[in-house]
């Protein structure tokens, strides 16, 4: 299968900072990526869609000058996280998708800890 | 809305055992079925993909069935190992999204 390369895998950061999470499709074309947000023991929120070259579609109730999404090549996506609150602290996993496709490839999450 | 559901939420099943993972949905107007496994603290491994035309997939020891006038999905894992264990989601595409459920725990012990 494809694959997503996620990175850091772990991170902590102090409140007010801004900390940035790549996503990279190693060997296919990403032509959308999505990135999730996940609590303990729930399940994958999806916050925002994206499609290389265009703006991020946010989910309702994500707020979007905060979760700052960035797809400008078919093989990178980035999530920044600005101005850190500890609430934010959670586990974020991106996914990336072929156009025409049904699989969804993901990467293996970034645990952000913000103190 | 769209919603999934899973049961049972933590399973625990002696090695060598078949076991049944249950998956509701709401909205039967799906593109397709993805079962996934997610091990402590990583992503998501894709293990079967349905598509809304199909009834099932099999792949391995895991056969996965889709019956959209339910609302029901079933994973089944035959003769389980310890190394199954993991968190086992479903998600449901609708348009470009997916939407999981919260996913089963399954522990198998040696």
């Amino acid at each position: 299968g494809a694959v997503v390369s996620q990175h850091p895998s772990r991170v902590i950061c102090k409140s007010g900072t801004s900390v940035k999470i790549e996503c990279r499709s190693l060997d296919f074309q990403a032509t959308t990526m999505f990135w999730y947000r996940q609590f303990p023991k729930q399940s994958l929120m999806l916050m925002a869609t994206s499609n290389e070259g265009s703006k991020a579609t946010y989910e309702q109730g994500v707020e979007k000058d905060k979760f700052l999404i960035n797809h400008a090549s078919l093989t990178l996506s980035t999530l920044t996280v600005t101005s850190a609150h500890p609430e934010d602290s959670s586990f974020y996993i991106c996914s990336g998708r072929r156009t025409g496709r049904p699989e969804a490839f993901f990467g293996q999450g970034t645990r952000l800890t913000v103190v | 809305k769209q919603e999934v559901t899973q049961i049972p939420a933590a399973l625990s099943v002696p090695e060598g055992e078949n076991l049944v993972l249950n998956c509701s949905f709401t909205d039967s107007a799906i593109y397709n079925l993805q079962w996934f496994r997610q091990d402590p603290g990583k992503g998501l491994t894709s293990l079967l993909l349905i598509q809304s035309s199909q009834r099932e997939q099999t792949s391995g020891r895991l056969n996965a069935s889709l019956d959209k006038s339910s609302g029901r999905s079933t994973l089944y894992i035959a003769a389980s190992q310890p190394g199954d264990s993991a968190t086992y989601l479903c998600a449901m595409e609708y348009g470009n999204k997916l939407v999981f459920g919260a996913g089963t725990i399954l522990r198998v012990k040696s």
